[in-house]
């Protein structure tokens, strides 16, 4: 198996749900990512976990809420979000953690869930 | 914190030519810049990367340089297909902390 699955694809919800978008990935791989990509944009950071613990978080809003179960799945529970959130959340995966690699690490991409918040 | 700037944003090229896309980044300490290619309703898909070690690398029809003294690195795509159309990010790294940035829309026609 070499590749990242996201469930769902599509995700809408209301402003008051709580949601979980789900990553998986069974290549060994130690890091884990979660990123948001507005339309016509890059894809911006949001949280790493590295050897199933958080390593990177950067400065995201509290109703984005990361878990890292084992080292093949990663989750983001949505809660109370807002219509601006509306994105496409794309997971990623890379083979070592932070401080193996040499800091050379491939990230492998998901093809994302397009969240739609009304 | 890294910036990564990325040009030209819409390039567009006759089918067979050449394309070529550039970056700077800010932070000297960035050692891996991968190229990724995103397709319509995608995932980003990494095509080539380069270490800091390099200053050149080739793939077939794409190749990718890095001036560390001067903080460029370029993407080029030769004999464009048609297949090539979509949007290409350059982006730097240090460990897992990855940039990208703002990307460009290739359109080969042809």
């Amino acid at each position: 198996d070499t590749e990242v699955t996201q469930t769902p694809k599509h995700l809408v919800m209301g402003m008051t749900n709580k949601k979980s978008l789900k990553c998986e990935q069974h290549m060994g791989h130690r890091a884990m990512y979660w990123y948001k990509q507005k339309a016509k944009k890059p894809p911006e950071l949001m949280f790493v976990y590295s050897y199933e613990k958080l390593s990177i978080n950067e400065s995201v809003p509290s109703r984005f809420s990361p878990e890292c179960p084992n080292s093949s799945l990663l989750n983001l529970h949505l809660h109370a979000l807002q219509p601006e959130d509306s994105a496409l959340y794309l997971c990623a995966s890379s083979p070592s953690g932070a401080s193996g690699g040499g800091g050379y690490n491939e990230q492998f991409f998901g093809p994302g869930t397009r969240l739609t918040v009304l | 914190g890294e910036n990564v700037e990325q040009h030209p944003s819409t390039l567009s090229v006759q089918e067979g030519d050449s394309a070529v896309i550039k970056c700077t980044y800010s932070d000297s300490a960035s050692n891996y810049f991968p190229w990724y290619k995103q397709e319509l309703g995608k995932g980003p898909q990494l095509i080539i990367d380069i270490r800091s070690n390099v200053g050149e690398k080739k793939d077939q029809r794409i190749a990718v340089t890095l001036n560390k003294t001067a903080k460029h690195f370029s993407l080029h795509i030769t004999e464009t297909q048609p297949e090539d159309s979509a949007v290409y990010f350059c982006a730097a790294s240090i460990n897992n902390d990855m940039r990208f940035g703002a990307g460009t829309r290739l359109t080969v026609k042809p």
